[in-house]
């Protein structure tokens, strides 16, 4: 089964300041995705992880506020940037292994507050 | 730009007690709908594909049935683990993005 692993699994941040979330796979993948997810909310889509060149990022998040590396196949980081307390999220990282069809698989996510 | 409604938000079923949850969809040409299970403090848990209208799949208490325009998830006879956030995605069939419904949250009391 997949083995995704993010970092850190949680964190209390002041207001002003960046964090670089981390998402480890034990295996190479195609893909690689950044979810956000809002208490109570469901899932948003931030941007898909390229590797070796930008992120594309959706509708409503941007690259200076949410810079994005994937430097290899399997592993990438998110940094939330300038943080404020509307940034207070679960961020999740997903990815898709190798294969026809395979489905996306999500790490445990990072529960980011803050204050 | 690709809708996913889920219905009910929350049930809440006694042990044994079968129900059906909901996803309502529009996407522009369907590779697939997803559906996942959330527990709390975890990431979504993948449990099935559907990719055609007519198509079911099923593990252990639970099946995924797919139409033209919604999924069902049936759950038959549930167990107090089976009380979880479902969450249902749909991936357009020219790309590889999901768009996730706001899920419902099920609840099993012994």
């Amino acid at each position: 089964s997949a083995v995704i692993s993010q970092k850190p699994s949680r964190d209390i941040c002041q207001r002003g300041t960046s964090l670089t979330i981390q998402c480890q796979v034990d295996s190479q993948v195609t893909m690689m995705f950044w979810y956000r997810q809002q208490p109570g909310q469901s899932l948003t889509l931030i941007a898909t992880a390229n590797q070796g060149s930008e992120a594309t990022y959706e509708s409503g998040f941007v690259i200076d506020k949410f810079p994005i590396s994937r430097p290899n196949l399997t592993f990438s980081t998110l940094t939330v940037s300038n943080m404020s307390p509307e940034d207070s999220s679960i961020y999740l990282c997903s990815v898709v292994y190798q294969g026809v069809n395979q489905p996306q698989h999500f790490g445990d996510g990072t529960r980011l507050s803050i204050l | 730009e690709d809708q996913v409604t889920q219905s009910p938000e929350a049930l809440r079923l006694q042990e044994g007690e079968s129900s059906s949850l909901n996803c309502s969809y529009t996407v522009s040409g369907l590779r697939g709908l997803f559906w996942y299970r959330q527990d709390p403090g975890k990431g979504p848990e993948f449990l099935f594909t559907l990719y055609s209208a007519g198509e079911e799949k099923e593990k252990e208490r639970l099946k995924a049935t797919l139409t033209k325009k919604e999924s069902f998830l049936h759950i038959t006879a549930p167990k107090p683990e089976d009380s979880a956030t479902y969450l249902c995605a749909v991936q357009p069939s020219n790309d590889y993005k999901l768009s996730f419904g706001a899920g419902t949250t099920v609840t099993v009391r012994a």
